[in-house]
């Protein structure tokens, strides 16, 4: 149940766009259209932004994408807001267990 | 509203064993699978169990199996996470979470507050 590889840090200006790789295998993300992505500020709960690769809950800005390509998956976000800034964390099904979560992405708005 | 509220966290002594429970509400909670998810200081993420919505399949990280059980009681609307023989390494930041579907796939859509479960002597 190794994790997925994940930017330890990625920074952007207010109104810029951002990506978040998430690198995989064909054993998880490769192989399963099972992708998601959860913000998480400290001390509060995390918050699902992305599910199946690139689909958005309801609520969710528009500004946050996701995609896949091959073993790697890729969170986008765009016209960059202060409130963005939190730890983002991919995660996805494997053949061998149902979660694995990358190592986690600190995001700063400078 | 739709709302999971842990309870159960605190100090335990390397060897013990605590009982975390997540009460639902909100939601037809048999119809969605369930799973603890934890962060232990300093670090990320890591899912630690999962059980589908009737109960009848539950999985494990290497890192808790076989000393972890997961359970849900659906006529009370709750889940639980029995922790038995508990290691320093278990410290950590409990998270409840709910899926979108019966079975397990990763994407939960509503966390609990997490309850704080410290492994100490």
């Amino acid at each position: 149940q190794s994790a997925l590889t994940q930017p330890a840090s990625v920074s952007g200006s207010p109104g810029q766009s951002i990506t978040i790789s998430c690198t995989g295998t064909s054993s998880d993300v490769g192989g399963y259209n099972y992708v998601s992505w959860y913000q998480h500020h400290p001390g509060k709960a995390p918050k699902l932004m992305i599910y199946d690769v690139s689909k958005r809950p309801s609520g969710v800005s528009n500004r946050f994408s996701g995609s896949k390509s091959g073993n790697t998956a890729s969170l986008t976000i765009s016209g960059l807001q202060a409130e963005d800034e939190a730890d983002y964390y991919c995660s996805s099904y494997t053949s061998s267990s149902p979660w694995v979560f990358g190592g986690g992405t600190k995001l700063t708005v400078l | 509203e739709v709302q999971l509220v842990e309870s159960g966290g605190g100090l335990v002594q390397p060897g013990g064993s605590l009982r975390l429970s997540c009460a639902a509400s909100g939601f037809t909670f048999s119809s969605y699978a369930m799973s603890w998810v934890r962060q232990a200081p300093g670090k990320g993420l890591e899912w630690v169990s999962g059980i589908s919505g009737s109960g009848g399949a539950t999985y494990y990280a290497d890192s808790v199996n076989g000393r972890f059980t997961i359970s849900r009681d659906n006529s009370k609307n709750t889940l639980y996470l029995q922790m038995n023989s508990l290691r320093a390494e278990d410290t950590a930041v409990y998270y409840c979470a709910k899926d979108q579907t019966i079975v397990l796939v990763p994407a939960a859509n509503i966390w609990g507050q997490g309850a704080l479960v410290t492994v100490s002597s």
